[in-house]
Order: structure tokens, then C-alpha cells, then sequence
């Protein structure tokens, strides 16, 4: 099955900050999910974007499908930004498999 | 506020207790997903419903019972479960046709076995 790696697995920043995480996968997908989970276990989706790009406030994506990677960028980070930010791909099986998430925490 | 309702949001129960989690969308979705998620881990798919009929089942054990009675109502049947089993269960939905199009997630519901 496809492979989906994160990176950087933990990531400490100060409030205001600028950061990017990334997502790679093994093989080609027709679906990418960004989601953040926060302290209390729910799981926000904050982009659908199997290719291209998008924004939204603070928060944009970009999936390059043909290298098989996606980016989420983060910029003026704030503190209710910590928590885990999960990719998941689905591709030709249909099954959607979650990366093993980036643990954010942003200090005051 | 979260448009997918999980219930309840705390469960303790016993090995040999019979419990349900009951999990509600009204966005007209028709896909609708169980999974399980360990501390510290990935979410894993269980179960997914697609117009109200089971389409997939992960292996999952016998002891974890699906139901989807109507399109916007999804159950979770436990019984005789281990302290293994003890985990964030969390019901997701897609929009109609869309197995595993856009998912939304609800909060969780977080069970404890003794």
C-alpha cells in the first residue's frame, strides 16, 4: 500500500512564527487531506487538494502530485495552532491511509 | 461547532458490558466511516458505510458490531471488548458518492475498558 511520511515529526515555534510541514508519498494519489487535531482528539479538515493549491487565512497547501509530495504552510503562527497536523492520501485502492502527523506546540 | 455528533464523549466499561457509540450527521452526506485511533498514533479505518450499506470492513473484530439505520445516523455496537480496545473512536462522513471524498470528522468518543 502507499507509504505516507511526515516531517518534521515535532516541531517547536514562538508565537508569530512561520513554519512548513511536509508530506511525501510513495505512489500516485487522486485524493490528499490536511487535518489538524487539536489538544482534545478532534480532527479539523483544513484542505481537500489532490493537486494545486489553496489558502485559507493563515493556512495554505500545495500538492505537486507528479513529485508526490504536499506542503501546509503556517504563517503567524498562534498558539491554538498547536496540536497535530495529519496528511492522508487515498489512491488507487480507494483507502485512505493517514501519515503519522507532525506534533506542533507554538509558545506564547 | 462540529456538524458530525458523537455520543458520548467519555465511555468506561466493563469486559463483559454490552455499550453503543452513536455518531449523527445532517450534511446529506451518504458515506460514513469509523475509525479507531491509539495514543500518539495515526487514525485507522474500521468500517465505511456508503448509502447506508456496509463497503468496507477492515478485519475487525467480531466484538465491534457496525450499524447505519438511516443515512444520517451511524452506531458502534461493543461488546465482550478487551482493555486493548481502549481508544479514541472517532465517526467521519464524506458527501454523497464520495467514498473517501471530503472527510468530516467529529469529536471523538473516548472509551476506557477495564
Amino acid at each position: 500500500g502507499i507509504q505516507v511520511e511526515q516531517s518534521p515529526p515535532d516541531l517547536i515555534l514562538q508565537e508569530g512564527a512561520n513554519s512548513t510541514l511536509r508530506c511525501n508519498f510513495s505512489d500516485s494519489v487522486n485524493n490528499l487531506q490536511w487535518f489538524h487535531q487539536n489538544p482534545w482528539g478532534q480532527l479539523i479538515n483544513l484542505f481537500y487538494i489532490p493537486s494545486g493549491t489553496k489558502q485559507n487565512g493563515r493556512l495554505s497547501a500545495t500538492t505537486v502530485a507528479t513529485e508526490r509530495y504536499s506542503l501546509l504552510y503556517i504563517s503567524s503562527s498562534q498558539t491554538t495552532d498547536s496540536g497535530v497536523y495529519f496528511c492522508a492520501v487515498a489512491g488507487a485502492t480507494n483507502k485512505l491511509i493517514f501519515g503519522t502527523g507532525t506534533l506542533l506546540a507554538v509558545q506564547p | 461547532d462540529t456538524e458530525v455528533t458523537q455520543t458520548p464523549k467519555h465511555l468506561v466499561m466493563g469486559m463483559t458490558n454490552k455499550k453503543s457509540l452513536k455518531c449523527e450527521q445532517h450534511m446529506g452526506h451518504r458515506a460514513m466511516y469509523w475509525y479507531k485511533q491509539k495514543a500518539k498514533k495515526p487514525p485507522e479505518l474500521m468500517f465505511v458505510y456508503s448509502y447506508e450499506k456496509l463497503s468496507i470492513n477492515e478485519s475487525v473484530p467480531s466484538r465491534f458490531s457496525p450499524e447505519c439505520p438511516n443515512s444520517s445516523l451511524l452506531n458502534l455496537h461493543l461488546h465482550a471488548l478487551q482493555p486493548e480496545d481502549s481508544a479514541l473512536y472517532l465517526c467521519a462522513s464524506s458527501r454523497l458518492g464520495q467514498v473517501y471524498g471530503e472527510l468530516f470528522f467529529g469529536e471523538g468518543s473516548r472509551l476506557t475498558v477495564l
